[in-house]
């Protein structure tokens, strides 16, 4: 079955430290689709990064950077020095083979200043 | 260049009515994607369109429906209401080409009330 655990349900830090969100899933399928969501308390889902089962190249988009490992079905989330406004709730999701996005339950992510 | 675009903001019914809410997709997409996210149980997915045609759904009663239309705006109906329908309900857009990686883009969702 195809799953998404995100085992943090909450996660706070001060600013400045850097936090890592874990995510790992379970799929049969040999390609297949990562992504990692941002939900600020807007509301509005925004997209952060895609990554396919065939690239485990470690990904940096300036203070973010994801750790993808097919080895242990983890694709990992890291926010370096982090800000009050990276304040949100972090979604990871798998895309299965009927093309429909898993979620994970989300990691609530408190930035205090 | 406009996003996705949901209609109402907020919405309150009580129960057995009707509710229908409304998506206006990216320019240029032709896949909308309908999900309820409840107090507590995640982002759950209802309902995929694709260039008019229903291609997917979740796992969720018939009262649950929508359609799409030749513009690719969407609207999703919630017939009966219960008070558990309560929750946010984002719309998503994407491409309709190479599905399998495509990128889905959020509204700002439609937070429906059951009273």
């Amino acid at each position: 079955a195809q799953k998404v655990t995100q085992a943090q349900t909450e996660i706070s830090v001060v600013e400045k430290e850097d936090v890592t969100l874990d995510c790992v899933y379970e799929t049969r399928d040999t390609t297949y689709y990562l992504f990692w969501y941002k939900q600020p308390p807007s509301g509005e889902l925004v997209f952060l990064i895609r990554r396919n089962s065939f690239d485990e190249q470690n990904e940096i988009s300036g203070r973010y950077s994801w750790n993808f490992q097919k080895s242990t079905s983890s694709f990992n989330f890291t926010i370096t020095a982090s800000q009050v406004v990276d304040s949100a709730v972090y979604f990871c999701a798998l895309r299965d083979s009927n093309y429909q996005l898993i979620w994970g339950a989300g990691t609530k992510l408190i930035i205090k200043p | 260049e406009a996003g996705v675009t949901q209609s109402p903001t907020h919405l309150i019914k009580t129960r057995g009515q009707q509710a229908t809410l409304r998506c206006s997709p990216i320019s240029g997409h032709t896949s909308v994607y309908w999900y309820q996210q409840a107090l507590g149980l995640g982002l759950q997915f209802l309902l995929w369109y694709d260039e008019g045609e229903e291609r997917n759904r979740g796992n969720f009663p018939p009262r649950f429906s929508g359609r799409q239309f030749p513009n690719y705006s969407s609207e999703l109906n919630v017939n009966a209401l219960e008070l558990e329908d309560s929750a946010l309900y984002l719309c998503a857009s994407s491409s309709g080409t190479e599905i399998a990686k495509n990128i889905q883009y959020f509204g700002a969702g439609t937070r429906l009330s059951v009273l």
